[in-house]
């Protein structure tokens, strides 16, 4: 069964750094997402991707965050100066044409020191 | 953001019987309902979804009911087996461009016990 993949499942960076976070959605979808849940907190919305451009983004998604889908089947989160409430579980999503239904990755654990 | 609420944080049910997940909203926007199992260390799994022109739909197991007047949905689970044992989300979407845009709640932990 076709799945979302993300690497790395766990990324310890210092604080201040850059971090990318990988995802390969699945093949024939269009539609890509980042989703983050802070410990304890519910699964927030961060960035939803279409046709090689941001279509929506919430309050968290500032300017220290940026997305990119570098060759057609990457889909890339990157935190320019991560900072240590950017420690989370960020879930990679992709959706088919037409479709709310978002299929999730496995994650990656961000842990900033 | 309380947009969906999921008022129960856990729920203990016995092998066999039903559960029953709530889940209420307050955006009017909302159009698109989706219900997400979720493992530790794991991604949410997509389960069933509902929309706003139907009040009922069924998947084997699972059964999702949505009433629009009270803004509540529910998502029933039966017979339910030890292997449920895990975390639900409620989700909902307002569709439009903010399709697959999804606001959650906070999760309701389901214990079945055999």
């Amino acid at each position: 069964e076709p799945e979302v993949t993300q690497t790395p499942s766990h990324q310890v960076t210092q604080m201040g750094q850059e971090v990318i976070l990988r995802c390969v959605p699945i093949s024939n979808h269009l539609y890509f997402y980042w989703y983050r849940q802070i410990l304890g907190q519910k699964v927030e919305f961060l960035v939803s991707f279409y046709n090689n451009e941001i279509s929506e983004k919430s309050e968290i998604f500032d300017d220290q965050f940026s997305v990119e889908r570098p060759d057609g089947s990457n889909f890339t989160l990157k935190i320019r100066s991560t900072k240590l409430e950017d420690s989370a579980m960020y879930f990679c999503a992709s959706g088919g044409q037409g479709s709310s239904e978002a299929f999730f990755g496995q994650g990656t654990r961000l842990t900033v020191v | 953001d309380q947009q969906v609420k999921q008022n129960s944080p856990s729920l203990s049910v016995q092998e066999g019987r039903i559960s029953i997940l709530n889940c209420d909203y307050t955006n009017s926007m909302f159009d698109y309902f989706l219900w997400y199992k979720k493992y530790p260390a794991e991604g949410p799994t997509f389960l069933i979804s509902i929309s706003s022109i139907k009040d009922k739909n069924e998947d084997g197991r699972f059964t999702v009911f949505l009433n629009k007047s009270a803004k509540h949905l529910s998502l029933h689970i039966v017979p339910s087996q030890p292997g449920d044992s895990a975390v639900y989300f409620c989700a909902a979407s307002a569709g439009g461009t903010s399709y697959g845009k999804l606001t959650f709640g906070q999760g309701t932990i389901l214990t079945v016990h055999p």
